[in-house]
């Protein structure tokens, strides 16, 4: 039921910038909500890791970076790290009957 | 630092209801955020359930609102979450997290239902 479309994976060497898209319509990034990013490990609660577009939360590395144009957003690493390899999901509001929070599809990023 | 962990039973059958509790320690639930339920089914995405305000009000996600129920205690500084008539499809890891500005900053570890006979 993800209403932000993300692409499945995406890899990098150490060291290497790789950014993941989210892409969605005019009721939720298109309308000018906020996009967040949250870091999933398996077996651990999802980080929130950027906040309001391009915001990094207290402790998360300035390797991080987000941003939000039309209906979509960016998720950036920068230096890539082998800690940096788990899922990522962006996250927006959406006013149509989607319900209020919607997620993206996910994003398995893997460090090569 | 705030806590969230999540506990109930971890099988549940088909037709049945789902009950989960989230308890909230090193924050007042009585305060000012939203505190919210999230399902991610195996080899799924993650899909919002529904959000409890600290007075009551509630929030649904409209693909399972008629199902769902949150309710909040404040005296325990906890919330639940009720899922009746589950299916298989109901088979996912539960989350509870808090909720400001739209997004959630604090979230528990997770607690996987298996919904089978």
């Amino acid at each position: 039921q993800s209403v932000l479309t993300q692409p499945p994976s995406v890899s990098g060497a150490p060291g290497q910038r790789v950014t993941i898209s989210c892409t969605g319509s005019s009721s939720n990034i298109g309308a000018g909500y906020d996009v967040h990013w949250y870091q999933h490990l398996p077996g651990t609660a999802p980080k929130l890791l950027i906040y309001g577009n391009n915001n990094r939360p207290s402790g998360v590395p300035d390797r991080f970076s987000g941003s939000r144009s039309g209906t979509s957003a960016s998720l950036a690493i920068t230096g890539l790290q082998a800690e940096d390899e788990a899922d990522y999901y962006c996250q927006s509001y959406d006013s149509s009957l989607s319900g209020f929070y919607v997620f993206g599809t996910g994003t398995k990023v893997t460090v090569l | 630092q705030v806590q969230l962990q999540e506990s109930g039973p971890g099988l549940v059958k088909p037709s049945e209801t789902l009950s989960l509790s989230c308890a909230v320690s090193g924050y007042s639930i009585s305060s000012v955020y939203y505190w919210v339920w999230i399902r991610q089914p195996p080899g799924k995405g993650l899909e919002w359930i529904g959000s409890i305000y600290h007075s009551g009000t509630t929030y649904y996600n409209p693909s399972l609102k008629s199902r769902v129920t949150i309710s909040i205690d404040t005296s325990n500084n906890q919330f639940s979450l009720k899922v009746s008539s589950v299916t298989a499809a109901d088979t996912a890891m539960y989350y509870c997290a808090r909720s400001i500005n739209w997004n959630f900053d604090y979230w528990g570890q997770g607690t996987l239902v298996t919904v089978s006979s």
